[in-house]
Formats: C-alpha cells, structure tokens, sequence
C-alpha cells in the first residue's frame, strides 16, 4: 500500500506570494492532518480534514488555510507568504489513532 | 492542556550501547503517547505507540518504551544502537476527541548521535 505522498517535494517563492501544497493520504484514510515543522518553533499543528471538513483548527493566522477533497486527498493554501513561512509542512493521514506521515514539502520563503 | 518535555536536545551513544531518549509528559486525561523517528529530508515514522493496553511497548526496529504514570514519563530505550539509529527523535502525547480525532503536541525533538 502506498505511503503518503506530498507534493511538491521543495517550493521556493517571495514573500507577499502565495502557495498550494498538495497531499494524497493512505488509501482507506479519511482524515488529513497538517502540521508545521521549523527549527524555532518545532513540529506544530496546523488543521485537520475529515469527510471533506475542518473539524480542528491551530493556532495559525487565516492566511493558512486547507481543504479536502471527496477521495481524501487533501490541499494546503498559505497566501500573502512571509520570510516566517520558511518551513517543513508535513501532512499525516489517519487510521486507528495512528499517523502516517508523508516526507513533507520544504517550503523557503525569499 | 497537554504537553511534553524532553530531556537533552542531543545523546551521544556508541555502537552496541543502550539508548535512552527521556520524554515527561503533562496530561488532563489519560493520554495517548508515541515515539516518532525523522531522517534527515524525511518525514515522521512511527517507533510505537501507547494506549494503556500495556505498560511496555515494542516498537520497530527494537525499540520499546515503558510508561510510568507515576514518575509521568515515556523514555524510549533499545539494547544496542546501531549506526543506522542515528537520527531525530520525537516524543507525542495527544488525547482522544470524541470525533476519533487525535491532535499530536510534539515535543522538542533529541538528535541520537551514534559512533563507530
């Protein structure tokens, strides 16, 4: 069965630009989770999908957005981008309280 | 409110030592504890994970951890480290929502640093 998979693998943009990340979970997982992974602040969730709905939320400003799509696969949206974007997001997909992460997308921010 | 601590940014071990990662944990609610490992460019793997069926997990690649609700901790150990052990280490502790849902709180991270 295949892993989950994250594209693209590395994104390099400027700021005030936005960006859609893109994250097809395991087969037969419902819920997509996203989380944020910087050196300061470490790994941090940012929002979860499930059934194509947002049943949680992080603490991160409206400029980080999502959504979930009837198969699962889910998209990231983070618009207006700034330096502090700069980040390893990693998308996790969901079966008996177990996550299963994909190896992420290196978003760098100039 | 739930959170984990864990304890040495970096460990040092040499080929066929034991490995001790340490990882406290803060909890209103019995909570649900893992190990997760990252390689350098890649994502998180699940080591093993602890739901209050026993107090001793096995993992993979022979890892185990033992949850001691009295002193609140969950330390990752294994017998003998082998290079390919070297990576980053990461202790989680979430609590089950009514929706099924589990929302990870990871702790800092402990880079296991393996010599020949």
């Amino acid at each position: 069965k295949a892993g989950v998979t994250q594209t693209p693998r590395y994104l390099i943009k400027t700021r005030g630009q936005q960006v859609t990340l893109s994250c097809s979970p395991i087969s037969g997982h419902r819920s997509v989770s996203w989380y944020q992974q910087t050196p300061g602040q470490g790994l941090q969730f940012l929002f979860e999908y499930f059934s194509e709905t947002q049943r949680n939320k992080g603490n991160f400003p409206g400029r980080f957005s999502g959504r979930q799509f009837s198969n699962s696969r889910s998209e990231m949206n983070v618009s207006t981008l700034e330096l502090g974007d700069s980040a390893l997001y990693l998308c996790a997909s969901s079966l008996d309280g177990k996550l299963f992460f994909g190896s992420g997308t290196q978003l760098s921010v100039l | 409110a739930q959170s984990v601590t864990q304890l040495g940014s970096h460990v040092s071990v040499s080929e066929g030592a034991l490995v001790l990662l340490r990882c406290n944990y803060s909890s209103s609610v019995p909570p649900y504890l893992f190990w997760y490992v990252q390689y350098p460019n890649q994502g998180l793997q699940l080591l093993l994970k602890y739901t209050s069926a026993a107090t001793l997990v096995k993992g993979i690649n022979g890892f185990e951890a033992e949850f001691k609700k009295s002193e609140t901790s969950f330390h990752l150990t294994k017998p003998s480290a082998h290079m390919s052990d070297a990576a980053e280490y990461f202790c989680a502790v979430s609590a089950m929502a009514n929706t099924g849902f589990q929302k990870l709180v990871f702790g800092t991270g402990t880079r296991l640093l393996v010599s020949p």
